[in-house]
């Protein structure tokens, strides 16, 4: 059973380009997480979907950033315009009940 | 809202026990997690504590709960090198839709 896989692995964008970021679940899991990691700190909640279904969008800064989680292929974090400051690390969670987690995408930005 | 607090450094040599403690302020936490990031990695899941238990045991980990201080610590024993890492403390409130809220991470280093 394949666990949580996310690609790619490493993003480089130029100021004003879009970042697209992917996140298949693990098989049987239907709950999807992004979180976001910056430098030296902790990981912050960003949203939450299920299948076609945005559940909590609280941690999602409001312009530019947007998530989905169709019916078919994986779950995608879009990042528009990417500044700077969107340099992190990206993780992806899957769950039925507990989280376990993909191996993330470093976003750069120039 | 909700907010985990852990020490950011500890320092240990091979062969003894480490002790990473987190404090948290829901008082609603479900589920309480550590995790295990090592450099370029993802989150790796250590174990959890469902919050009407007050300790856990698994091979080297131990897990305890105090709930009433919202304490919760990780006891390593016999600390290894491959045991550096970072480690995050984590909670969730099945009533707000299960998403974790981390700590900001403990390094161990583990000195030979």
């Amino acid at each position: 059973n394949a666990g949580v896989m996310q690609n790619p692995r490493h993003l480089v964008r130029r100021r004003g380009q879009e970042a697209r970021l992917r996140c298949s679940p693990m098989k049987g899991h239907s709950h999807v997480y992004w979180y976001r990691q910056l430098p030296e700190e902790g990981l912050k909640f960003m949203v939450y979907l299920q299948k076609e279904n945005i559940i909590d969008e609280s941690g999602m800064p409001k312009e530019r950033f947007s998530a989905e989680f169709p019916k078919e292929g994986p779950s995608i974090l879009r990042i528009q315009q990417v500044v700077r400051g969107d340099s992190a690390a990206y993780f992806c969670a899957s769950s039925q009940n507990t989280q376990y987690f993909g191996p993330g995408t470093r976003l750069t930005v120039l | 809202g909700e907010d985990v607090e852990q020490s950011l450094f500890l320092s240990v040599r091979e062969g003894d026990s480490s002790v990473i403690n987190c404090t948290y302020t829901d008082s609603s936490s479900t589920y309480l997690y550590w995790y295990k990031q090592e450099p370029g990695a993802g989150l790796q899941l250590l174990t959890y504590i469902f919050s009407n238990m007050d300790m856990k045991q698994d091979q080297r980990l131990t897990v305890l709960l105090n709930k009433k201080d919202k304490h919760l610590s990780l006891r390593i024993a016999d600390t290894q090198t491959g045991d550096s890492a970072i480690y995050f403390c984590a909670e969730s409130d099945n009533n707000a839709g299960n998403m974790l809220t981390f700590g900001g991470g403990t390094r161990l280093m583990v000195k030979p």
